[in-house]
């Protein structure tokens, strides 16, 4: 079975704070996600990558930015935590075209 | 820019078959995908169309219409474990950007 791991399940936070978001996949797929799901705002894409070292912008990457060093792994950063950056962020991992698979979420609360 | 969309809430019976819309706008569109997502748990995978037409895998069906823009979630012989938000999602461009929709959080009542 493909498993995605997140490396927190619950976080709180400082405002100001660097927030590391770690997520690891162990079936060598290409492409990672990263998502943040609000109550009635659905899924919304925060950034992307489709290799490694490659990364593309989300429909809302501001706040944010990711690193992929290395396939298995790709990390979402919060450079400067707000409280607005408060939500549920899951991490997803696809081969080419295929389904997506996800981990059981990091629920961060920036205080 | 991709724009999904889908009904908020829908509510059915028991037993009864309900129908899920879905429309997009995308370019470089390359499949569509439909989500099972219970409170408090991750989105699990249900069905992928890439062609027209209608895939069928048990209870579940999913119809596209790349023409359209179109696709629906058809679930038959609906219990009441089927509560849960059904999410509409778009993969488009090269880098397989997954877009969702905001989610239809189906209620099956007695």
């Amino acid at each position: 079975d493909v498993k995605v791991t997140q490396s927190s399940r619950y976080l709180v936070k400082r405002t100001g704070e660097k927030v590391f978001l770690e997520c690891v996949q162990d079936m060598d797929h290409e492409n990672m996600f990263w998502y943040r799901q609000d109550p009635g705002l659905g899924l919304r894409l925060i950034y992307f990558s489709y290799d490694v070292k490659m990364k593309e912008k989300g429909d809302i990457p501001e706040g944010y930015s990711v690193s992929r060093e290395k396939k298995e792994r790709f990390s979402l950063i919060l450079e400067s935590a707000s409280t607005n950056q408060t939500s549920m962020y899951l991490c997803a991992s696809s081969f080419q075209t295929t389904e997506a698979f996800f981990g059981q979420g990091t629920r961060l609360t920036v205080v | 820019g991709q724009n999904i969309d889908q009904p908020t809430e829908m509510t059915a019976t028991e037993g009864a078959i309900v129908q899920i819309n879905c429309t997009y706008q995308t370019s470089g569109f390359n499949g569509l995908f439909w989500y099972q997502q219970h409170a408090g748990e991750a989105p699990t995978f249900l069905s992928y169309n890439v062609l027209d037409g209608l895939e069928e895998k048990g209870r579940f069906s999913s119809f596209l219409s790349r023409s359209k823009g179109y696709s629906y979630l058809l679930l038959k012989e609906l219990q009441m474990k089927d509560s849960a938000s059904y999410l509409c999602a778009v993969t488009a461009g090269g880098g397989n950007k997954l877009t969702f929709g905001t989610g239809t959080q189906l209620k099956v009542e007695l």
